[in-house]
């Protein structure tokens, strides 16, 4: 089974803070997606990774950036967190693009900026 | 641009008794259309999806969903549904632009199961 993980399922954190959100897959995906999940507006694409040291800004990446330096990993960096990124961030990854493939999600990561 | 809307936020059902989520779609060509469901405290699941071929499509968990392009929907259904269905439920639709692959989700409806 594809497994994605995600570092923490909560985390705490107070306004201008540097946060590092943490994701893994473990079956050698090509892609990679960062999305929020906030009430009422589903899942926002915030970045995704096509490959290695590659991105792509998504429907909302203001506030946001990236890094994905191994396949297998890709880090979301909110550089100076502010309140209204107190959300609910999940990851996902899924194989090559050009012939659609399912997306797999990890458990999310519940984010809460004071 | 493509959009999914699903029209309700909310719904509460009896266990047994059958069930439809509604999912309307905007985009020009043929779509690549998906349910995902999440679980309490989970990511989300592929429940099923629809590329092309036979409009009605089947997918785990006994859910079934109906590509009806005329009505820009596909919505999904269950026949008798159980209390471990309750959860969020996620339409969406393959966007493509600048040569790259996005999945545009709707709102989520949640559903409620009374015993």
């Amino acid at each position: 089974d594809v497994k994605v993980t995600q570092s923490s399922r909560y985390l705490v954190k107070r306004t201008g803070e540097k946060v590092f959100l943490e994701c893994v897959q473990d079956m050698d995906h090509e892609n990679m997606f960062w999305y929020r999940q906030d009430p009422g507006l589903g899942l926002r694409l915030i970045y995704f990774s096509y490959d290695v040291k590659m991105k792509e800004k998504g429907d909302i990446p203001e506030g946001y950036s990236v890094s994905r330096e191994k396949k297998e990993r890709f880090s979301l960096i909110l550089e100076s967190a502010s309140t209204n990124q107190t959300s609910m961030y999940l990851c996902a990854s899924s194989t090559e693009h050009r012939n659609y493939n399912e997306q797999f999600f990890g458990p999310g990561t519940r984010l809460t900026v004071l | 641009a493509q959009s999914v809307t699903q029209p309700d936020i909310h719904i509460t059902v009896s266990e047994g008794a059958s069930l439809e989520l509604r999912c309307n779609y905007s985009y020009g060509a043929t779509p690549y259309l998906f349910w995902y469901v999440q679980s309490p405290g989970q990511g989300l699941q592929l429940l099923l999806k629809y590329f092309s071929g036979d409009t009605l499509v089947q997918g785990i968990k006994g859910f079934e969903a109906e590509f009806k392009r005329s009505q820009s929907s596909f919505n999904l259904r269950k026949p008798s549904v159980h209390w471990s269905d309750a959860a969020e439920y996620f339409c969406a639709v393959v966007a493509f632009s600048g040569g790259y692959n996005k999945l545009i989700f709707g709102a989520g409806t949640r559903l409620a199961v009374h015993p």
